[in-house]
């Protein structure tokens, strides 16, 4: 079993380019979730999807949209990148409220 | 106020010690701890997991929990130079679902 993959593992963006951070389990988890990493603020929740069919907004939405495109699938997508959302993004699933397993990341440098 | 708060660190301890890190929590009807451990330029990775009162053992590590004083610590007994990471606690407060709520994490250095 691949666990949870992403791609890409890097990217560059200029300001105000768009694209999706793509996210796949193979663990058939219920539960899937996207957090941003940055200097001294930890993990920080952006969306979440509990079960197949929902998503809900975690501690920083803002400028981020989510997909759950099927149980194992869920997407991120930036519509217009900003240089604030420079950031590490995790990935991340489970089976309900109990231990994650995560991705290995994907460092996006926004210009 | 933070939901979860921890000390940063760096917190250095010498090849053999007990390493003690410490995470306190703001919502007091919270149910469920984790530990994770992050090495750089790595993902997060778990270590252990506390519902109740009390410790709870696995190998070289124990987590302690405490709801009357909402606080929960990581002991990792006999450190090794391969414990240093960084720590994340993790909490997930009741009434939100499946939302899990992170600390800064605490960066661990042992050395040899």
């Amino acid at each position: 079993n691949a666990g949870v993959t992403q791609t890409p593992k890097f990217q560059v963006l200029k300001t105000g380019q768009s694209m999706t951070l793509q996210c796949a389990q193979d663990m058939n988890h219920n539960s899937m979730y996207w957090y941003r990493q940055d200097p001294g603020m930890g993990l920080r929740l952006i969306y979440y999807s509990a079960s197949e069919g929902t998503t809900d907004k975690g501690e920083v939405p803002n400028g981020y949209n989510v997909s759950r495109l099927n149980k194992r699938e869920f997407s991120l997508r930036l519509e217009s990148a900003a240089p604030s959302q420079t950031s590490v993004y995790f990935c991340a699933s489970s089976r309900g409220p109990d231990t994650q397993y995560f991705g290995p990341g994907t460092r996006l440098t926004v210009l | 106020q933070k939901e979860v708060e921890q000390n940063s660190g760096p917190l250095s301890v010498p090849e053999g010690a007990i390493a003690s890190l410490n995470c306190t929590y703001s919502d007091r009807g919270s149910q469920s701890f984790f530990w994770y451990r992050q090495y750089s330029g790595k993902s997060p990775e778990l270590i252990m997991f506390i519902y109740s009162n009390g410790d709870k053992e696995d190998g070289r590590f124990t987590a302690q929990l405490n709801k009357a004083s909402q606080y929960v610590s990581l002991l990792i007994r006999d450190s090794q130079p391969s414990d240093s990471a960084t720590y994340l606690c993790a909490v997930n407060p009741p009434n939100t679902g499946n939302q899990f709520y992170f600390g800064t994490g605490t960066s661990l250095t042992v050395i040899p």
